[in-house]
């Protein structure tokens, strides 16, 4: 069950920047820290962002995460072609008890 | 470095047991919770359920019936069940390290569960 809103898809050109949001509850986003990660065909999920804004080691700074009440965002600066890829933003949901993901956005670079 | 490593059938008949095990290497097992996550064909991301190395489990409310996960810590290796399955649980199932902040810092390979008659 999807409780996170994500827009479809999102394009832009290479070097350019391009924001995700993430659109959820008092008790999901309103509450819990968001995590966000890219999917590539094939390849498992990479954790981009915990804890609403936080890198992990070995990803790149180009990535960054936002989060404002109960919204999240992430930005993608100098995009590039090895950025095309699915994105998802997740949350624990303290109604529901369970961790729940974003609708998913597939990012173009045209 | 931390690696998981999973495995499994992955072609079942409906109303069959879904069974996956994750062998973790590296790092510590006991200071996290394990989870599994699948990805239907065509759609996003759902979490199945988490368990520690002590065997506390939370499962996804929408699974709990048909769901069990166990741990076996002198391996570190942990287990999803799944029973009854349907066409509806065919996905590509992942486990994967929860740490503190609810992250999935480490992922399996992933297992492709594929159910047809």
């Amino acid at each position: 069950q999807s409780v996170l809103a994500q827009p479809p898809s999102v394009s832009e050109a290479p070097r350019q920047r391009v924001t995700i949001s993430c659109s959820g509850s008092r008790s999901n986003i309103g509450t819990n820290a968001v995590n966000w990660y890219q999917l590539l065909p094939g390849k498992a999920p990479k954790l981009l962002i915990y804890y609403d804004d936080l890198l992990p080691s070995g990803v790149s700074d180009r990535f960054s995460g936002s989060k404002s009440g109960t919204s999240a965002s992430l930005a993608i600066s100098g995009l590039q072609s090895e950025d095309e890829a699915d994105y998802y933003c997740a949350a624990w949901d303290d109604s529901l008890n369970g961790y729940v993901f974003g609708t998913g956005t597939k990012v173009t670079v045209l | 470095q931390v690696q998981l490593q999973q495995w499994g059938a992955g072609l079942l008949k409906p109303l069959e047991t879904l069974s996956l095990t994750c062998a973790v290497y590296g790092g510590s097992f006991s200071n996290y919770y394990w989870s599994w996550i699948r990805q239907s064909p065509g759609k996003g991301l759902e979490w199945i359920g988490e368990i520690n190395h002590s065997g506390s489990a939370k499962y996804n409310p929408s699974l709990k019936s048909r769901v069990a996960m166990s741990v076996d810590t002198s391996k570190k290796q942990f287990s999803l069940k799944l029973t009854s399955v349907t066409a509806a649980d065919t996905a590509v199932y992942y486990c994967a390290r929860t740490d503190s902040s609810w992250a999935f810092d480490y992922w399996g390979q992933g297992t492709l569960v594929t159910v047809s008659s």
